[in-house]
């Protein structure tokens, strides 16, 4: 299908380990990106990862990717409440368009103190 | 670090109403992008921009929108006659290359009444 697909909501604990799952459409994608929006801000580019990888650590984001099952997933350790946000999956899809970046529908992460 | 910046970060409009909304891209970026969010939904791609053409657009990107580099540093998008449903969150964003990372602004907030 068209959808990059993302569960709606996750609720976690200061300091406990985030996990965001996202499952995107095109196999052939070259790029695949994790964005973050606060509340009422704008779109900060947070990590990217190339398909030819499988994983990507930068600091407390580790991204995996399986492009088997076209699944991405984003993991937050040690999350601060200041992780509270969106975060959305997007890709750039080598079909239908060839530089427009396609976004799911977002995570919302609620850091609980 | 270079960054996206749009004018202005919020505008309220009358229904049938032009509006302009403006960015500046990153100094030594080629390709530009314009992207909706309309309140609680995904973010939709409009429009790219190359070589002071359009390169891509969505099929939201009708009649009504149009848009320009007017010189060397300000992308921006019109809107000639509003409409209460072009309410929504406008983000622009830049690249270096086409298929490369978008880097995007904080967004314009436009409110339609």
């Amino acid at each position: 299908g068209e959808d990059v697909e993302q569960s709606l909501f996750l609720s976690v604990r200061e300091g406990d380990s985030s996990v965001i799952n996202c499952t995107y459409t095109d196999s052939s994608s070259t790029y695949l990106y994790w964005y973050k929006q606060e509340p009422g801000a704008g779109l900060q580019l947070l990590t990217y990862i190339f398909s030819n990888m499988d994983m990507k650590q930068d600091q407390r984001l580790t991204v995996l990717l399986n492009k088997k099952d076209k699944h991405l997933s984003l993991r937050i350790a040690d999350t601060q409440t200041g992780d509270s946000a969106i975060y959305f999956c997007a890709e750039i899809p080598n079909s239908g368009g060839y530089q427009k970046v396609t976004f799911g529908t977002g995570t919302k992460l609620q850091v609980i103190p | 670090e270079p960054e996206v910046t749009q004018t202005p970060s919020h505008q309220v409009t009358q229904m049938g109403q032009e509006v302009i909304l403006r960015c500046v891209p990153i100094s030594n970026h080629l390709y530009f992008y314009w992207y909706r969010q309309i309140l609680g939904q995904k973010v939709e791609f409009l429009v790219s921009f190359y070589n002071n053409e359009i390169s891509e657009k969505s099929e939201i990107f009708d009649d009504q929108f149009s848009v320009e580099r007017p010189d060397g540093s300000n992308f921006t998008l019109k809107i000639r006659s509003t409409k209460l449903e072009d309410s929504a969150m406008y983000f622009c964003a830049s690249s270096e290359q086409g298929r490369e990372t978008q880097y995007f602004g904080p967004g314009t907030r436009l409110l339609v009444l």
